[in-house]
């Protein structure tokens, strides 16, 4: 079974510096997917980015980029130019490819405090 | 607008009763999930469904039960026999095979005393 781990309870980040999330996974699967959801006080789950584990580019999206590391099943999330918006539950998750059901498997989160 | 809803938000209920949470998605998606989260967790799946009819248990199916009469609904049914059935319950949909993001509803906080 595939199991995702972050290791990192809370983190802190001044306004409009960057900050890294950690992940890693466990699977004997050679293709899934890979994702970063953020939860806000809300509690609605945003999902931020997306990766293809078969794609070797590191996905972008605007001030968020990844840091995959298909070796070292290593899958770390870089928020840049932090705003006050971004603190959040941000939770690390894992699926299958989609013919498998596309369960997802989520990390136990990591809570983002900014400061300003 | 295009999306998934949840209702109610909040329900509270009595031990021993049954409940039903809603869920529903206009973005005509073939697959629907359901998650349980408790304080300070990741999501836990319960149950999940990949076409009309048909579905299969998650990590923690136990306690519960669905159905998926219409692409549309998944409605989460939370009986008796669910030990510790006060959490916050997320529906998820996505496009199958075709796509496999995963998108949410706002969710539903159930408390049970």
């Amino acid at each position: 079974a595939q199991t995702v781990t972050q290791s990192q309870p809370e983190m802190s980040v001044q306004e409009a510096e960057t900050v890294t999330l950690s992940c890693t996974y466990d699977t004997s699967e050679s293709d899934y997917y890979l994702f970063w959801y953020k939860q806000p006080p809300s509690r609605q789950m945003i999902l931020v980015i997306r990766q293809e584990a078969y794609k070797q580019q590191n996905a972008t999206e605007n001030r968020f980029s990844v840091n995959f590391q298909k070796a070292a099943k290593s899958f770390s999330l870089k928020i840049s130019d932090s705003q006050l918006g971004d603190a959040a539950m941000y939770f690390c998750a894992y699926s299958s490819r989609p013919e498998y059901g596309n369960k997802l498997v989520f990390g136990a989160g990591t809570i983002l405090r900014v400061k300003s | 607008d295009g999306g998934i809803t949840q209702s109610p938000k909040y329900l509270f209920r009595k031990e021993g009763q049954n409940v039903t949470l809603s869920c529903e998605q206009n973005l005509n998606h073939d697959a629907m999930y359901w998650y349980r989260q408790d304080p300070g967790q990741g999501l836990r799946l319960i149950y999940y469904s990949q076409i009309v009819n048909d579905f299969q248990k998650g990590d923690i199916a136990e306690g519960y039960s669905v159905s998926r009469e219409k692409k549309e609904s998944f409605p989460l049914t939370v009986t008796s026999a669910q030990k510790n059935p006060t959490a916050f319950y997320l529906c998820a949909s996505s496009g199958g095979q075709v796509s496999f993001e995963q998108y949410f509803g706002p969710g539903t906080r159930l408390t049970v005393t």
